[in-house]
């Protein structure tokens, strides 16, 4: 089946601009996961969902950045009013394990956001 | 502080070798432990998992819990060139997936 997929693979904003980053996990999978990956560092935690259910947040670095999952599959990031240090790797994973513990997750190819 | 650390590198090892790469982590309490393999440009791709003390093996690939020292290492033995990537070491604390800052390997031919 298919994997996790996320568009758009790049994106180019302004510095103020607002962008919205899509997730499509793996069918059936119930957790999804965000994460910022800046360049040569690991992928940090940004957020996590179970099902429609935003149960951790605790890794959004400020109140621009927002996710959902209305229907408990695709989910959106935005980020609300761009700054240059954005500009990062933002990855989704899912896992099909449901409950407070992700067990292994698969992730999407990310999204290169840039901010100029 | 929730903490995965690992030796950036490079690592480098020869065609056929050994190839020993280790992650440190600081919660006593975590359970699960995670290896992927990130090509650059690419996303993170599972190689293993691993819940138990002792050794798991999956191919090429063997991957070592110790959670008294709070020490996990991945061996991939008869390194291909193929295998240079960077290597993650991710952790389950509480309720977080905690990723190291990868070791980057370099296999050469």
């Amino acid at each position: 089946g298919a994997g996790v997929s996320q568009s758009p693979r790049y994106k180019v904003a302004k510095r103020g601009q607002d962008v919205a980053l899509r997730c499509d996990p793996i069918s059936g999978h119930v957790s999804l996961f965000w994460y910022q990956q800046a360049l040569g560092q690991g992928p940090e935690f940004l957020t996590y969902f179970q099902n429609e259910a935003q149960l951790d947040k605790s890794g959004l670095p400020s109140d621009r950045f927002f996710a959902e999952r209305p229907e408990g599959s695709v989910s959106t990031l935005k980020i609300q009013r761009t700054q240059q240090e954005d500009s990062a790797v933002y990855l989704c994973a899912s896992s099909f394990f449901p409950g407070s513990f992700p067990y292994e997750q698969y992730f999407g190819p990310g999204t290169r956001l840039t901010v100029t | 502080q929730k903490e995965v650390e690992q030796n950036s590198g490079p690592l480098s090892v020869p065609e056929g070798a050994i190839a020993s790469l280790n992650c440190t982590y600081s919660d006593r309490g975590s359970q699960s432990f995670f290896w992927y393999r990130q090509y650059s440009g690419k996303s993170p791709e599972l190689i293993m998992s691993i819940y138990s003390n002792g050794d798991k093996e999956d191919g090429r690939f063997t991957a070592q819990l110790n959670k008294a020292s709070q020490y996990v290492s991945l061996l991939i033995r008869d390194s291909q060139p193929s295998d240079s990537a960077t290597y993650l070491c991710a952790v389950i604390m509480g309720q977080n997936f905690v990723f190291g800052p990868g070791t980057r390997l370099s296999v050469l031919p």
